[in-house]
């Protein structure tokens, strides 16, 4: 069965430095989605991506935060300057298009900040 | 905006008992319902989910119910054994359009002993 893979599995990373979480979403989806989870903590929507721009973002996605989708395959999420609190998982979801077509996740990447 | 809450936080149940949890949302718009189980280390994975023009719908040990005039739905699990163990997540979306953004509720963490 397709999956959405995403890597890496885990980043460390200083405080104040860039970090790209790249996702590869299941192939014939073309919808696509940032969600976070701090530990213990639910899961969070980030941003939504369709047809090469964002379609929806939350609060949480801020000027640090930017989404790209590079080639035919990957779809990467980049912050720009790393805080203490961006420490999290971070899970990529793709879907296909028509109405209310559930969410597919990967098993996310764990994001430590130093 | 959509707001999801789940109950219980917590649930522990023996083997073969069967199990409930519960979300209520607050925008009569949301047509859409899928649940969640997380287990360690993983992406939430989707179990079932629900269209609003049905009121209940089921998967061998898993079924789903809707109370659209109450704005809640919940999961129901029969039979549970030990593998069922997991966090469960319910979810609804965002707002009516399609591939939106999911808003999900707390989870429950369920044990299931032997």
């Amino acid at each position: 069965e397709p999956e959405v893979t995403q890597t890496p599995s885990h980043q460390v990373t200083q405080m104040g430095q860039e970090v790209i979480l790249r996702c590869v979403p299941i192939s014939n989806h073309l919808y696509f989605y940032w969600y976070r989870q701090i530990l213990g903590q639910k899961v969070e929507f980030l941003v939504s991506f369709y047809n090469n721009e964002i379609s929806e973002k939350s609060e949480i996605f801020d000027d640090q935060f930017s989404v790209e989708r590079p080639d035919g395959s990957n779809f990467t999420l980049k912050i720009r300057s790393t805080k203490l609190e961006d420490s999290a998982m971070y899970f990529c979801a793709s879907r296909r298009t028509g109405s209310n077509q559930p969410q597919h996740f990967g098993d996310g990447t764990r994001l430590s900040i130093l | 905006g959509e707001n999801v809450e789940q109950h219980p936080s917590t649930l522990s149940v023996q083997e073969g008992d069967s199990a409930v949890i519960k979300c209520t949302y607050s925008d009569s718009a949301s047509n859409y319902f899928p649940w969640y189980k997380q287990e360690l280390g993983k992406g939430p994975q989707l179990i079932i989910d629900i269209r609003s023009n049905v009121g209940e719908k089921k998967d061998q040990r898993i079924a789903v119910t809707l109370n659209k005039t109450a704005k809640h739905f919940s999961l129901h699990i029969t039979e549970t054994q030990p593998e069922d163990s997991a966090v469960y997540f319910c979810a609804a979306p965002h707002a009516d359009q399609a591939g939106t953004a999911l808003i999900f509720g707390k989870g429950t963490t369920l044990s299931v002993s032997s």
